[in-house]
């Protein structure tokens, strides 16, 4: 079965600081991928990024990138020059490749808190 | 830019009766979920639905639970008898196979509210 596990229930960063969000995993299968989303207080489910197993290069969005550590199984999300809306809960996720249906295994999430 | 829409955005329901969450996908895309997410935990898989019929199920989405795609458009999840601990914010969410990334697109949520 798959686990993904967040260690930092919250955190705390200033405005325009870099700011790196633990994710690591736990899985058996050779081919996966794994999702960062972002959840603000208004609750909805905001895709952020996207990391396939076999990607060779790290992937990045903007001033998001994933710092993928296949050997170490982490898949930390990195934040730069943080925005007083990046204030949310950001959850990592996995695809589960078995099946056709691809379903998400979420994290508890961390709760990320931009102050000025 | 193409959004999945869900509604209601809350639900207010008494234990025991039956309540339908809509959702409208992406058009363009095959694949459709529902998750759910009790207050203040993780997100979790309820189940998936493709070409009509379901994909896969979790542990949660016992005989209370239905899903159906009753036209082109519309994917509804029915819970037929509520219970409290069916309290919970029900995420549906869409993925277009032709992509390579996978990437699932969630919809703002409906809140139920059992009571």
């Amino acid at each position: 079965a798959q686990k993904i596990t967040q260690t930092q229930p919250g955190m705390f960063v200033q405005e325009k600081e870099a700011v790196t969000l633990d994710c690591t995993y736990d899985t058996s299968d050779q081919s996966y991928g794994l999702f960062w989303y972002k959840q603000p207080s208004s609750g909805e489910m905001i895709f952020l990024i996207y990391q396939g197993s076999y990607d060779e290069q790290n992937a990045t969005e903007g001033r998001y990138s994933l710092n993928f550590q296949k050997a170490r199984k982490s898949a930390n999300l990195v934040i730069s020059a943080s925005q007083l809306g990046d204030s949310a809960m950001y959850f990592c996720a996995m695809r589960d490749f078995t099946g056709t249906a691809s379903k998400l295994t979420f994290g508890t999430g961390t709760r990320l808190q931009v102050t000025l | 830019e193409p959004e999945v829409t869900q509604t209601p955005s809350h639900q207010v329901t008494q234990m025991g009766q039956e309540v339908i969450l809509r959702c409208v996908p992406i058009s363009n895309h095959l694949y459709f979920y529902w998750y759910r997410q009790i207050l203040g935990q993780k997100v979790e898989f309820l189940v998936s639905f493709y070409n009509n019929e379901i994909s896969e199920k979790s542990e949660i989405f016992d005989d209370q639970f239905s899903v159906e795609r009753p036209d082109g458009s519309n994917f509804t999840l029915k819970i037929r008898s509520t219970k409290l601990e069916d309290s919970a914010m029900y995420f549906c969410a869409s993925r277009d196979p032709g992509t390579g990334q996978y990437e699932q697109y969630f919809g703002p949520g409906t809140r139920l509210t059992v009571t």
